[in-house]
């Protein structure tokens, strides 16, 4: 089955500088690669996604970007702000198929002021 | 529209109890899913639904039961509850596949003692 590693477990960075959170996956059938945010006692919230014919997707102050060839997507969220700390997880999916989706173990984003 | 909700949010069970978490969506969604949150291992797949009258098993089946009679319902049973199935349940749904944006409920807080 799909493995996804995850990188860092915990990252900090200064308001308004940028954070990237970089993921692995094992599946080279996967095509699908979501991000979502976990505020602390809610459930998970897609922010961004890409889809494997894709290389980079950006929405305001996020973006994601894929390598298919060595099977890494990473996310990239610019001039930080106290809201965006949470917990961020990436996700794998097979597309074709309905066997959910594979997460990484979450990055936790502490934005200090 | 509600989204996805889920009760209750938190529930106490000793060991060999049995007990239903309830999950409801009202988007029309056929694809839904259970995942299970565990510190430091991210979100794992327990049982998937691609429709009325189907289910199947995810990564964690073991001690799960589910069903799916309606579009819109798909709890999820618990037998006989056992120390391991401490954690937060959370139900998700999405218009087709697990390669749509998956949209979660807030969440169950089960303690099994």
């Amino acid at each position: 089955g799909e493995n996804v590693e995850q990188h860092p477990s915990t990252l900090s960075v200064q308001e308004g500088d940028s954070a990237v959170i970089k993921c692995t996956y094992s599946d080279s059938a996967s095509n699908y690669f979501p991000w979502y945010k976990q505020e602390l006692g809610k459930g998970p919230q897609l922010i961004i996604d890409i889809r494997s014919n894709v290389g980079e997707k950006k929405d305001q102050r996020i973006a994601v970007t894929l390598n298919k060839t060595a099977k890494h997507f990473s996310l990239h969220i610019t001039e930080t702000q106290p809201e965006d700390s949470a917990v961020y997880f990436c996700a794998a999916s097979n597309g074709g198929g309905a066997d959910g989706l594979t997460f990484g173990k979450g990055t936790h984003l502490i934005i200090q002021p | 529209n509600a989204g996805v909700t889920q009760t209750p949010k938190f529930q106490v069970l000793k060991t060999g109890q049995s007990m239903t978490l309830q999950c409801a969506q009202d988007m029309n969604h056929e694809y839904m899913s259970w995942y299970r949150q565990d510190p430091g291992m991210g979100l794992r797949l327990i049982h998937y639904s691609v429709g009325a009258g189907i289910t199947d098993q995810g990564e964690v089946p073991n001690g799960y039961n589910v069903s799916r009679s309606t579009t819109e319902d798909f709890p999820l049973r618990l037998l006989s509850a056992a120390p391991s199935q401490t954690s937060v349940y959370f139900c998700a749904s999405s218009y087709s596949l697990s390669a749509d944006t998956q949209y979660f409920g807030p969440g169950t807080r089960l303690t099994v003692l």
